[in-house]
């Protein structure tokens, strides 16, 4: 059964640090990995999707990388803004059974 | 153009009471999710459809959750009777084609979700 783990649960940086976020999964079969920014009170938005065969997503100053065989992908935010404060959550589409699984999130807060 | 719609935002009712919610995707994408979120966690998949097919039902709890896309256009969720522990926020999600050959690059879009509180 998978399992998605984000850690740290929270996060607080002062604003233009540059900063990474983890995501870690315990099956390796995947189909994609996607990163979602969800702000209080909304929905979730889309950012990034890496699909099983890449290593690397940019766009803008966010770059997320995968690594399958280690089961681990990080979000990187370059030169953080109080505008990147949400929560952050990854999810893994498995290739077996195309079932998508959320991590519980990094509550993300720039100081500043 | 318009992203997925859901409604009602909120909705607060007494324990054994039905409650309904619904979700419009965005036009031309054949696949629809509903998660459930409870605070603090991930959304977690209740039910996925491919058009008016419900494909990956596995999470609902069948005793008291019901849904339905039958034109496979909008949805609709059911939980009757309603009970403490399913007050969450509700999310829909749509996609161009969950489950076809490019089900590797295809991006869920949200809804703003259903905050139920059950009392």
């Amino acid at each position: 059964k998978q399992e998605v783990t984000q850690i740290p649960a929270a996060l607080s940086v002062p604003e233009g640090e540059n900063l990474v976020l983890n995501c870690s999964f315990t099956d390796s079969a995947i189909y994609n990995l996607q990163w979602f920014r969800q702000d209080p009170g909304k929905g979730l938005t889309s950012l990034l999707l890496i699909q099983s065969s890449q290593r690397e997503q940019t766009s803008g100053r966010l770059n997320a990388s995968l690594d399958k065989s280690s089961g681990r992908s990080t979000l990187y935010i370059a030169a953080s803004q109080p505008g990147d404060s949400a929560t952050y959550l990854c999810a893994v589409r498995g290739s077996s059974a195309s079932k998508i699984i959320f991590g519980s999130g990094t509550r993300l807060s720039i100081r500043p | 153009e318009a992203g997925v719609v859901q409604s009602p935002r909120y909705k607060i009712i007494e324990k054994k009471q039905p409650v309904a919610f619904w979700c419009n995707p965005i036009s031309g994408h054949n696949t629809l999710y509903w998660y459930r979120q409870n605070l603090g966690q991930g959304p977690e998949l209740l039910i996925r459809y491919e058009n008016e097919e419900a494909v990956d039902d596995s999470q609902l709890p069948k005793d008291r959750f019901s849904a339905e896309r039958l034109k496979g256009v909008d949805s609709t969720l059911k939980i009757q009777p309603a009970e403490l522990g399913d007050s969450a926020v509700y999310l829909c999600a749509s996609s161009l084609d969950g489950g076809g050959s490019n089900r590797g690059t295809d991006t869920q879009y949200f809804g703003p979700g259903t905050r139920l509180t059950v009392l």
